[in-house]
């Protein structure tokens, strides 16, 4: 398969403390993005890291990637209640006749309590 | 960034019958991909829709169960064929962004088959 693993399948805080959501890979990549999902609807683009990129920071989100290790994580500093969602990493392989696809992971059930 | 129209937002169907799902895009696109999503379960790449071509299928389904059409840039629809309980999931449509951009999705079709 080409989908991603991720860790852990379910996650539950408190308001105010972070949350860090990783992800695995198996192939090359373009890039790796982030995506939110509320309650089984659309997805959301949370932030995007081409292959070339270790780190970066959108707001309250700081993603890593080490592809020596085909590996990422989302870090969500001082968690809100509504933050509480579904988070997915997706990999695209962007080249050749995987052009455009995303092959997502299993994601993560984040649960912030206020 | 895209804005996509997806309809139906939900549905529940008899089985042995067929829905089609129409997405509609506020600006053209190359590309246009269909997922599906199980209950509980990541995102699954179905197809990719070229205007102009017939769709490329994911291993393990086919253009029969799944026909897609993609009459122009801003256009598709997935159709559901001779549904089964098993086929019960969302469907999501999506149009990428480029390499460096993330990708827009549709707010899903909830289906449910009886």
């Amino acid at each position: 398969s080409q989908q991603g693993e991720e860790d852990p399948q379910a996650l539950s805080i408190q308001e105010g403390e972070n949350a860090t959501m990783n992800c695995s890979y198996k192939t090359s990549i373009n890039n790796l993005q982030w995506y939110r999902q509320n309650s089984g609807r659309g997805l959301v683009h949370l932030i995007l890291i081409r292959s070339n990129e270790r780190e970066k920071h959108s707001g309250r989100l700081r993603v890593t990637l080490d592809t020596s290790k085909k590996s990422s994580s989302l870090l969500i500093t001082a968690s809100r209640a509504a933050d509480t969602a579904s988070y997915f990493c997706a990999t695209d392989q962007g080249r050749g006749s995987t052009l455009g696809r995303l092959y997502f992971g299993r994601g993560t059930q984040l649960t912030v309590w206020p | 960034s895209a804005v996509i129209s997806q309809k139906p937002s939900r549905d529940i169907c008899q089985r042995g019958t067929s829905l089609t799902i129409q997405c509609q895009v506020d600006s053209q696109v190359t590309m246009m991909f269909w997922y599906r999503q199980q209950p509980g379960q990541s995102l699954t790449l179905i197809a990719t829709a070229n205007q102009g071509s017939e769709a490329t299928y994911e291993s393990g389904f086919v253009i029969d169960k799944f026909p897609i059409s993609r009459p122009n840039l801003t256009f598709s629809t997935l159709t559901v064929s001779n549904m089964s309980p098993e086929d019960s999931s969302i469907y999501l449509c999506s149009v990428g962004g480029g390499s460096n951009y993330g990708y827009t999705f549709g707010s899903g079709t909830r289906l449910t088959v009886v």
